[in-house]
């Protein structure tokens, strides 16, 4: 069974950057796609990116100019950056592994326990 | 953008009711619609995919259906753990985008 494991400062501060590492255990890394999903308290979900095993990404475009996912297949790890954080990007953040379906379309399957990241002076 | 938009936000209803829930797509989604269950403090969890697979180990209460714009996840006798809040999403886009979530009480 897939486990993923967020890991990371609980508390960033204005305009610095968030970093967050997720390490995956049960499964390689080069199995699926990783992404990254964020929920605001008390809000709704919000997707960030993804990236594959390869390197190849895809990100949400309204955070594209502020994000970069990265892949460490020796480490099976993936990490989120996050540049130029407001309070606005407080939200417990969730690496997940996105599953393909065969003629298109994915799934989000396997998810951390999330990590709460609050941006604070 | 897809806008997703689930009906009604919030619901109340007892354990062995038939419950609803619809999400709609601002745009025609083919089948790219899964649905996800979660409970206070915990992670989302995979329902259905496809719009009508089921995730292996959901209980079969659970269906889905439609295909297009509009669609349904339907829990045939509400049992006291399926009080959750629950959400659609969509990847028929390469911006993937979730609904608004319904959250299901007990009346």
């Amino acid at each position: 069974q897939v486990q993923l494991q967020e890991s990371g400062p609980g508390l960033v501060k204005p305009s610095e950057t968030l970093s967050l590492t997720c390490t995956v255990s049960g499964g390689s890394i080069s199995s699926y796609y990783w992404s990254w999903i964020r929920q605001p308290p008390g809000k709704g979900l919000e997707w960030i990116g993804y990236i594959y095993y390869s390197g190849s990404t895809n990100y949400n475009p309204s955070l594209k100019s502020r994000v970069t996912i990265s892949v460490d297949t020796s480490k099976n790890q993936f990490s989120l950056k996050l540049s130029s954080v407001t309070a606005a990007d407080t939200a417990v953040y969730y690496c997940v592994g996105v599953a393909t379906i065969r003629g298109g379309g994915y799934y989000f399957d396997y998810w951390g326990q999330g990590t709460l990241v609050t941006v604070s002076s | 953008d897809i806008q997703m938009t689930q009906s009604p936000s919030s619901l109340s209803a007892s354990v062995g009711d038939r419950v609803t829930i619809t999400c709609r797509a601002s745009q025609s989604i083919s089948s790219y619609l899964n649905w996800y269950q979660q409970k206070p403090g915990k992670a989302p969890k995979l329902l259905i995919y496809a719009a009508s697979s089921l995730q292996s180990g959901v209980p079969s209460r659970f269906s889905g259906s439609g295909s297009g714009t509009d669609f349904t996840l339907t829990i045939s006798s509400l049992q006291p753990e399926d009080f959750a809040t629950y959400y659609c999403q969509q990847s028929y886009s390469t911006r993937i985008t979730f609904g608004q979530g319904t959250r299901l009480e007990i009346k």
